[in-house]
């Protein structure tokens, strides 16, 4: 399988603990996209990369929240003494930067779901 | 006012039908467009991009219009693999994309 993959598809976890995800982007793509999704809502922006450089993080990145890409291929976003408010699903999508319209593409999705 | 906005639907149709979807922007910098579909508790798939010109794949086609900052979809001959939820997305050049809420597409026999 070429496409954006993500581990784990699921994680039940307890409020207080930490959780950390992982993403592997299309092998070509250089960008690399983090988004959550709840109920009902459209997945929103919350950080991305070019490369290993972490370019812009959204205001919704709490500092209870880390990513990185630390050799410019996968990324981990880990989330540290997780709230029951951070139950969601979390989707990695990439894209290759080429031309004047790159299109992203995403992963399956890791639901977090917080007790 | 949302960025992005679309009617939640859902839309029922039969088998056959042309459906239309409408979306609206509120930011006239926006760049790029997109209608993603997406399963219910799947991913979101990239269905076209949408070029100023307009274009059309198959039974699907997308029109632009910047000067009313809005993004039709238009869906001929429906089938039942069609149900699911659209999702109109823009891009400000920004590199994030920014989603409306989706509309929701059910097509019966």
């Amino acid at each position: 399988d070429t496409g954006v993959s993500q581990d784990p598809r699921h994680k039940i976890t307890k409020r207080g603990q930490n959780v950390t995800f992982r993403c592997d982007p299309i092998s070509e793509h250089n960008r690399l996209y983090w988004y959550r999704q709840t109920l009902g809502q459209g997945p929103e922006f919350l950080t991305y990369f070019q490369n290993e450089a972490q370019l812009e993080k959204s205001r919704l990145l709490s500092d209870r929240f880390s990513a990185e890409r630390p050799k410019g291929s996968f990324s981990t976003l880990e989330i540290q003494r997780t709230e029951q408010g951070d139950s969601a699903m979390y989707l990695c999508a990439s894209s290759l930067v080429a031309g004047a319209l790159y299109e992203q593409y995403f992963g399956p999705g890791t639901r977090l779901t917080v007790t | 006012r949302k960025e992005v906005e679309q009617d939640p639907g859902p839309f029922n149709v039969p088998e056959g039908a042309t459906v239309a979807f409408n979306c609206t922007y509120s930011n006239s910098a926006s760049q790029s467009f997109f209608w993603y579909r997406q399963d219910c508790r799947k991913e979101p798939k990239l269905l076209m991009s949408v070029y100023s010109s307009g274009n059309e794949d198959g039974r699907f086609t997308a029109q632009l219009n910047r000067a009313s900052q809005y993004i039709s979809l238009l869906i001929r001959d429906s089938k039942l693999s069609d149900s699911a939820t659209y999702l109109c997305v823009v891009d400000l050049r920004t590199d994030k994309l920014i989603f409306g809420t989706g509309t929701r597409l059910q097509v019966f026999p």
